[in-house]
């Protein structure tokens, strides 16, 4: 079955750096997307990406966070000048035509 | 705006007892997701529920789902200790398939 896959599984990273998070959706879905979720808590919509440009973002989604389709095939969501808060899990998703989801495995990114 | 409630969010109970676990949304959704959680990991896809009237089954956990009302069930019966795990519904907008979460209910099942 086609999988979702995420690298890192598990980012640290020091309060001030940048980091790149790094998905590879399923290859014929058109939609991806970017969620996130902090420890203990619900998960949020972050971003939503479709024809190479974001067709949805949350108030979460500022400028410090930016998404791009680089290559055709991996889908990147980078953090600026990562803050304490931004600590959670963030999931890469993808879905086809009729909105079927499929999440990738998460990288856990630690601010420190 | 689509909004997701769950309810209960925490719920403790005895192996062998059955329980729902309920998932209002506020408007029209496509498409009803219910997936599970263990801490640290990521989400696991339980059911996807479609069209009115669904009803999904795996195990010892059931899934339906009501459009009129708006809401789907997710009902554990004879429950295990191995089904402790957060369970999350999400509903998805129509619009522009995002999907909107529930809080999530975390079951704990004692021995």
């Amino acid at each position: 079955e086609p999988e979702v896959t995420q690298t890192p599984s598990h980012q640290v990273t020091q309060m001030g750096q940048e980091v790149i998070l790094r998905c590879v959706p399923i290859s014929n879905h058109l939609y991806f997307y970017w969620y996130r979720q902090i420890l203990g808590q619900k998960v949020e919509f972050l971003v939503s990406f479709y024809n190479n440009e974001i067709s949805e973002k949350s108030e979460i989604f500022d400028d410090q966070f930016s998404v791009e389709r680089p290559d055709g095939s991996n889908f990147t969501l980078k953090i600026r000048s990562t803050k304490l808060e931004d600590s959670a899990m963030y999931f890469c998703a993808s879905s086809g035509q009729g909105g079927g989801y499929t999440f990738g495995s998460g990288t856990r990114l630690t601010v420190v | 705006e689509l909004k997701v409630e769950q309810n209960p969010l925490f719920l403790s109970m005895q192996e062998g007892k059955n329980y729902t676990i309920y998932c209002n949304y506020s408007t029209t959704s496509d498409r009803l997701y219910w997936y599970r959680q263990d801490p640290g990991k990521s989400l696991e896809s339980l059911f996807v529920l479609l069209s009115n009237g669904a009803v999904k089954q795996e195990g010892r956990l059931m899934a339906s789902l009501d459009t009129k009302a708006r809401l789907s069930t997710l009902h554990i019966t004879a429950a295990v200790h191995d089904l402790s795990a957060t369970y999350f519904c999400a509903a998805l907008m129509d619009s522009n398939y995002q999907l909107i979460w529930g809080a999530g209910t975390k079951l704990i099942i004692k021995p």
